[in-house]
């Protein structure tokens, strides 16, 4: 089992959908990442988090501490949007998720 | 201010051979760590470099050993390449001791 999982594997919303993105984690961690990966393989950061909520724009994250759980949520969902998502595991290194990777149609 | 570069942006190795896949830090960034991304997968992390040394490594073989410069710049060298090394190698750039890592754009390598 890996210490990082995330689900969906994979995601097809029409633009203009709420997007939720999950990720479980069962190692004690510092804090929490979400990242962004475009084809191409670049990874943008977007978030890091360690306790509560935090929103960016349309973006929004939050984790909760005791359920080692975090999900990432996107409203009014745009083609744009369009990636592969991450959620990262801070303990003594970064433990990755496999990704979640989204369409947004049209 | 420039972020972190890697180089090269792609190569292609055959069985057997070296690769030197270089990748210099955010500036200011001391302390950098390298990753591999296999197709359709997570990033899996293989060492962490500060101060010159290797301070934390991942469950990879010793034919993936690395370097750091004085500059902070780093290189990651894998030998005696299989099929299976071929993926996305991202570099990821810190300060020691913070939680934020910027990561570069990536090597992409395929090994025939």
């Amino acid at each position: 089992k890996n210490e990082v999982e995330q689900s969906p594997q994979n995601l097809t919303a029409q633009e203009g959908e709420f997007i939720t993105i999950n990720c479980s984690y069962s190692v004690g961690i510092s804090a929490l990442h979400w990242l962004q990966q475009h084809p191409g393989g670049g990874i943008v950061s977007l978030f890091m988090l360690s306790s509560g909520k935090k929103k960016h724009g349309r973006l929004i994250a939050t984790i909760n501490i005791q359920e080692k759980h975090s999900s990432l949520h996107i409203t009014a969902s745009h083609p744009r949007d369009s990636a592969v998502y991450i959620c990262a595991a801070l303990s003594d290194k970064l433990i990755f998720g496999t990704g979640t990777r989204l369409q947004v149609f049209p | 201010d420039a972020g972190v570069t890697q180089s090269p942006t792609h190569l292609i190795k055959t069985r057997g051979q070296q690769v030197t896949l270089r990748c210099s830090p955010k500036s200011g960034h001391d302390t950098v760590s390298w990753y591999q991304q296999a197709l359709g997968q997570g990033p899996q992390f293989i060492f962490q470099y500060y101060e010159e040394e290797e301070r934390q490594r991942g469950n990879f073989p010793d034919r993936f050993s690395g370097h750091q410069f004085p500059n902070y710049s780093s290189e990651l060298n894998v030998n005696a390449l299989l099929l299976g090394d071929s993926a996305l190698y991202l570099c990821a750039s810190s300060l020691a001791g913070a939680e934020t890592q910027y990561f570069g754009p990536g090597t992409r390598l395929l090994v025939l």
